[in-house]
Parts: structure tokens; sequence; C-alpha cells
């Protein structure tokens, strides 16, 4: 199986911030990997697919990069909405694993 | 615009069978391309994919889990179903269904869980 492992597990910053997460991969997965925002209580929430990719209607503050076996995903300008815990989850091969999450907290 | 509602019991016994089914309206669960997933995730945990379905019937299981999983779809309901045999406090989460769109392989439709809890 391939791991996924993300960094760091929780980050404060403050609205305005730019904030970028990291996921490293067990092994290369080419650009099959998905980032995903999860708020308390609801379903995970398709942001980037194909590492760089932008999910129709996600704001463009978001973005991801990084290909093989290291991702990134960024965001340029915190809004109070994005607080939140973010997945990345590989899609290069079955079975398909999530990251720990990163959770972004207000400072 | 598509949507997944998932349904079943909310309490199942220790060494028993947890069966949840998923609802798809919206659009076609025959649709070619897309795989149907299942997903968990534990009270205050991460996710965990526990198997996918492809329209034709091929079925993806997590190794972890395999021995005691299995998926299938029901065509004429548009409906996809999980079944999970043996079950523990271990299984106790929240249960996604989820579909596996064209773009990146990604999850990019998901129902909004509904919580299993494993208890006697």
């Amino acid at each position: 199986d391939i791991q996924m492992t993300q960094s760091p597990s929780s980050v404060s910053a403050s609205v305005g911030d730019r904030v970028t997460i990291t996921c490293r991969a067990s092994q290369g997965i080419s650009s099959w990997l998905a980032w995903y925002q999860q708020k308390p209580g609801k379903a995970p929430k398709l942001l980037i697919y194909a590492a760089s990719s932008l999910q129709s209607g996600v704001p463009s503050r978001f973005s991801g990069s990084g290909s093989g076996t290291g991702f990134t995903l960024t965001i340029s300008s915190l809004q109070p909405e994005d607080f939140a815990t973010y997945y990345c989850q590989q899609a290069n091969s079955f079975p398909n694993t999530f990251g720990q999450g990163t959770k972004l907290e207000i400072k | 615009q598509l949507q997944l509602q998932e349904s079943g019991p909310g309490l199942v016994k220790p060494s028993e069978t947890l069966s949840l089914t998923c609802t798809v309206s919206g659009g076609s669960i025959s649709s070619t391309s897309y795989y149907w997933g299942w997903i968990r995730q534990p009270p205050g945990k991460g996710l965990e994919w526990i198997g996918s379905i492809y329209s034709s019937g091929s079925t993806y299981y997590n190794p972890s889990l395999k021995s005691r999983v299995t998926i299938s779809v029901d065509t004429s309901k548009n409906q996809f179903s999980l079944i999970l045999s043996s079950v523990t406090a271990a299984d106790t989460a929240v249960y996604f269904c989820a579909r596996r769109g064209d773009y990146g392989r990604s999850f990019d439709y998901w129902g909004q869980g509904t919580l299993v809890t494993v208890s006697s």
C-alpha cells in the first residue's frame, strides 16, 4: 500500500495569511493526487484533483502543485471559511489512501 | 445535480453485520467511467477508504478489511451497498458513500455520511 504523510498535523494562522500544507507519498504516484477540505460534521469537499487542477466552484486562492512523491496545497490568502481540516488522497492505485489530515486553526 | 444518500441502521451489535445502502439521484449509476466508493471516518479521526465498485461490478477493497467487506451495485434501483461482517467497536464510524469521477480519479460527489455505532 502507498502511505501518505501530511505535514504539519496542525497549523495556526490568521485571516489573510498564506498557508502551505505538504503531502508526501511513500512511492511515486505521478500526478494522481487529490486534496479535500472537511468541516466538522460535514462530508469532505474536493478542492484539487490531478495534483494541480482546481475543482469547479473552488476559489482560486487554493492551488496545488507537485508530482511523483511530493505535493503541496497552498491557500494564498486565508478567509474565515477556510478554517477546516485538509486531507490529501492518492488515486494512483488501489487501495486509495488518505493522509492523516492537517487541521487549520485560527490564530 | 448528482446527489448521494446513505441509509441503514445506526446501531449494530458486536459480531453482527453492518449493511448500508447509497442511493444515487440526478444521474445513472450505470454510467461508464465512474467508480462508486465507501469511505469511513471513526469519531475524531481521519478518512479510511473501504472499497470501490465499477459500474460493471468489478470491486476493489482495502486489504485491511477485505475478508469482511462486500460492495455490490443494483442498477435497477440506482443504488450500491456495503456489507461489513463481524463488526467490533473499532468499526464505529461515520460512513460516507462517494463517486470517483472522471477527473483525476478523485471523489467529486459525497453523501452526507451516516454514523454507525457498534455496541451491545
